[in-house]
């Protein structure tokens, strides 16, 4: 079946330092790949997706590239602020309209 | 355009007991899916609706249950509670059934299980 691994958390930044959230994941044909973010106390929301090899989603800052060739779809960003602390979902669809999540990367960023 | 709605936001029930959970999805979606949110499992599937018929279901136990109505509002029910049901139940709405639509995600209900 489809699974998506990510790096464990908690990502402890500090404001204005670089972000890499790293994620793989295993699936049959070619999947839509996905990050969510759920801020505390919140549902998730979409940061941004792809849905072919090499294609590059971006939003807000964050971007992450689908490499199929490494099934990877690691989410970075040049600059976090302080209000880009939440917890960060990588996920995929494809092959059957169940999504798969990973289990989540939590980001702390101190000012 | 209002957002995924659910309720309640926050149950506290004992074990044995029955829950209803609902979901009213964004107006003109018609695939409504849910999910169990726990520090320990992360996300996890349970079921998804799609015009009033489930089309898959996830790994759970039978005392996990749903139903979709004409209006694709939704309802998830667990029967028999146990301490481990408790969790951050989410619902999630799209608007086709294409694989590579997003998901938009209700605030979730909190349920507490004593």
């Amino acid at each position: 079946g489809n699974s998506v691994t990510q790096m464990e958390g908690p990502v402890t930044l500090s404001e204005e330092a670089f972000l890499t959230i790293n994620c793989t994941y295993t699936a049959t044909g070619y999947p839509s790949l996905f990050w969510y973010v759920q801020y505390p106390g919140e549902g998730l929301q979409l940061l941004l997706k792809a849905t072919k090899a090499d294609d590059k989603g971006s939003n807000k800052g964050f971007e992450a590239t689908y490499r199929k060739e490494t099934t990877s779809f690691h989410l970075e960003k040049g600059s976090v602020q302080v209000s880009d602390s939440a917890v960060y979902f990588c996920a995929l669809t494809g092959g059957s309209y169940i999504p798969t999540f990973g289990r989540g990367t939590s980001l702390i960023v101190h000012p | 355009k209002a957002g995924v709605t659910q309720t309640p936001r926050y149950l506290i029930k004992t074990r044995g007991q029955q829950v209803t959970l609902s979901c009213s999805p964004i107006s003109g979606h018609r695939s409504v899916s849910w999910y169990q949110q726990t520090p320990g499992q992360g996300l996890q599937f349970l079921f998804e609706y799609f015009s009033e018929t489930q089309r898959n279901k996830g790994n759970f136990p039978g005392r996990f249950s749903g139903r979709q109505f004409s209006n694709s509002r939704s309802e998830m029910n667990v029967s028999t509670l146990e301490l481990g049901d408790s969790a951050l139940y989410l619902c999630a709405s799209s608007p086709s059934d294409r694989l590579n639509e997003k998901l938009f995600f209700g605030s979730g209900t909190q349920l507490s299980v004593l």
